[in-house]
């Protein structure tokens, strides 16, 4: 079946630093691939979203590639800030398929 | 155009009783569905609806009952609530375009405890 592998959390960062969350997914199909953001007390966003090999979505700073040799979709941002300390999503939909394969979540905090 | 709105925000109930978790989208999505939310599980799917009077199971359904007859509402009914059962739920929603399902745009979630 299909399934969502992420890096395990807490991740804490320094204001500014680089950030990388690995996003690995198996999956019988070509499917889509999304990253959503949960902020505190606050339901999932959609982050940004890739439909096929090679795209790159980027939304506020974030980017993440559609590697399909590698099967990941790793979500990255240069210089993160405090305001982005949140639980961070990888999710999949088979392409003409309805549902989502949620991965566990990855807990990011940023510090001053 | 107020999306995805989930009522109520905090429920406690107690082993046994039962209660409707409410779910409404006003963006004439096709597609809703329901998850729970527990730590270190990410979000597993309960029940979905690719329409009204259209129904069907997910990862998890054992506990829950959902219908649809209309597009808007997807109401989760627990029927007798387990300690087992408290998490957080969210409802979900999203449309179709050419042929394939968009992303999911999701409530703000009810957080239950069963004690």
């Amino acid at each position: 079946g299909n399934s969502v592998t992420q890096m395990e959390g807490p991740v804490t960062l320094s204001e500014e630093a680089f950030l990388t969350i690995n996003c690995t997914y198996t999956a019988t199909g070509y499917p889509s691939l999304f990253w959503y953001v949960q902020y505190p007390g606050e339901g999932l966003q959609l982050l940004l979203k890739a439909t096929k090999a090679d795209d790159k979505g980027s939304n506020k700073g974030f980017e993440a590639t559609y590697r399909k040799e590698t099967t990941s979709f790793h979500l990255e941002k240069g210089s993160v800030q405090v305001s982005d300390s949140a639980v961070y999503f990888c999710a999949l939909r088979e392409n003409y398929g309805q549902n989502f394969v949620f991965g566990p979540g990855t807990r990011l905090s940023v510090l001053p | 155009n107020a999306g995805v709105t989930q009522t109520p925000k905090f429920q406690v109930l107690k082993t046994g009783q039962s209660m409707t978790l409410q779910c409404a989208q006003d963006m004439n999505h096709e597609y809703m569905s329901w998850y729970r939310q527990d730590p270190g599980m990410g979000l597993r799917l309960i029940h979905y609806s690719v329409g009204a009077g259209i129904t069907d199971q997910g990862e998890v359904p054992n506990g829950y009952n959902v219908s649809r007859s209309t597009t808007e509402d997807f109401p989760l009914r627990l029927l007798s609530a387990a300690p087992s059962q408290t998490s957080v739920y969210f409802c979900a929603s999203g449309g179709v375009q050419a042929g394939s399902y968009n992303e999911q745009f999701f409530g703000p979630g009810t957080r239950l405890t069963v004690l």
